[in-house]
């Protein structure tokens, strides 16, 4: 099952911040924080992950609290095309070097104009 | 550097067919898995890949099938294809699948079952 809580939906203006929560209480030292979106009938997108520090790089930030209980994804300047399902996964480490995500229902963000 | 490629895009096969998915994973990549996507249970990994071995195996009957091949690339069969097989497959590889890998996904096959 999912290891991570995410609100179903959220709107957010364009041009503006957008900030997605994740709460991830049960996470373990080792455990990564991913974040993939999905574009309707698309692939999942890869954006950030992290484990510790807070991540930035072109497309969004990761800021992970003091305790890793918990995460925001931010998108600084929200555009249309942002609009898709944010998925926020701690990735498991049930056997060391093998590859599996487990995906919760994600948070499906509305850009409006 | 070309991104995960999955072929065929689309298919529609009858109940009781057979389908066979194939994956090319990023170049350098050893790591393939796969995944289910479907409107009632959302995204659920099927197996992974590393090195022609299968590591690691989701809660899917063993009409579902797959291996890798030593290029890396990979292929899945459905056997004895059931209506609720009706899915997107998707397809994600990595370095070695280890922790703090970056999983790239590729666009899916969608499969309709009639």
């Amino acid at each position: 099952d999912a290891k991570t809580t995410q609100p179903p939906s959220m709107d957010c203006a364009e041009g503006r911040a957008a900030n997605l929560p994740c709460n991830h209480s049960t996470i373990s030292g080792n455990e990564y924080v991913y974040w993939y979106r999905q574009i309707h009938s698309q692939g999942p997108q890869y954006i950030i992950h992290g484990l510790k520090n807070n991540e930035t790089n072109e497309m969004a930030s990761l800021i992970i609290t003091e305790d890793r209980k918990s995460s925001t994804l931010i998108l600084p300047h929200a555009t249309l095309r942002d609009t898709a399902v944010y998925y926020c996964i701690v990735r498991l480490a049930i056997i060391q070097g093998a590859q599996k995500l487990v995906f919760g229902q994600g948070t499906r963000l509305t850009i409006n104009p | 550097k070309a991104g995960v490629t999955q072929t065929p895009r689309y298919l529609i096969k009858t109940r009781g067919q057979q389908v066979t998915l194939s994956c090319s994973p990023i170049s350098g990549h050893r790591s393939v898995s796969w995944y289910q996507q479907t409107p009632g249970q959302g995204l659920q990994f099927l197996f992974e890949y590393f090195s022609e071995t299968q590591r690691n195996k989701g809660n899917f009957p063993g009409r579902f099938s797959g291996r890798q091949f030593s290029n890396s690339r990979s292929e899945m069969n459905v056997s004895t294809l059931e209506l609720g097989d009706s899915a997107l497959y998707l397809c994600a590889s990595s370095v070695t699948g280890g922790n703090g890998n970056t999983i790239y996904f590729g666009e899916g096959s969608w499969l309709t079952v009639v």
